[in-house]
């Protein structure tokens, strides 16, 4: 089965920071990759899916990019309210593996 | 408006089954996959399988296969998670989530398996 790494696993930013968080698959999945953030005690909500379309509602400093085996998820502004931990997951075929997950706080 | 309604919290004990259960509505129930996702207290999300509800297409993660049934009924556009014999490490929140990438999730169920 493919496995998904996500680098870092935590990292702490600024207030109007850039911030980008990498995930790698071990084999090719074109692009089906999503992301999703979840904030402590909530439940997940998706960012982005296709690796770089914005879900609806979800603020444009969201960004995705990447195809194959690497991707990255840029928030462009960080923001207090983005304190959360971001998951990406691979969903070409099953089993939809999650990736292990990155902690972003504001330093 | 798309809803995920997921059943309540249980407290189980070790070796007792359980079925939890996933209600959608808002949608066409036959025309998406319904996941399920285990997250163990303080650990990351864990994918465990997926079901087509309107023919019964059912996929597992290696990890949960033979484990856990995923399940369906499309009369009354509700999906499940079941366990025959239920173990403390089964102790967890369990989210239900709409398609393959996720768009919708219910609000989770806590399942406690305690002695």
């Amino acid at each position: 089965d493919i496995q998904m790494t996500q680098s870092p696993s935590s990292l702490s930013a600024s207030v109007g920071d850039r911030v980008t968080i990498t995930c790698r698959a071990s084999q090719g999945i074109s692009n089906y990759l999503a992301w999703y953030q979840q904030k402590p005690g909530k439940v997940p909500k998706l960012l982005i899916y296709a690796a770089s379309t914005l879900q609806s509602g979800v603020p444009s400093r969201f960004s995705g990019s990447g195809s194959g085996t690497d991707f990255t998820l840029t928030i462009s502004s960080l923001q207090p309210e983005d304190v959360a931990t971001y998951y990406c997951q691979k969903y070409n075929s099953a089993p939809f593996t999650f990736g292990p997950g990155t902690k972003v706080d504001i330093k | 408006e798309v809803q995920l309604v997921q059943s309540g919290a249980e407290v189980k004990k070790p070796g007792e089954s359980l079925k939890i259960s996933c209600k959608g509505s808002g949608y066409s129930f036959t025309s998406y996959w319904i996941g399920w996702v285990r997250q163990m207290p303080g650990k990351g999300l864990e994918w465990m399988g997926i079901i087509y509800p309107g023919d019964s297409d059912t996929r597992y993660s290696p990890s949960f296969q033979g484990q856990v049934t995923i399940s369906a009924d499309k009369s009354i556009s509700t999906a499940y998670l079941q366990w025959s014999s239920l173990k403390a490490s089964d102790t967890a929140m369990y989210y239900c989530a709409r398609s393959s990438s996720s768009d919708y999730w219910g609000q989770g169920t806590l399942v406690t398996v305690s002695s």
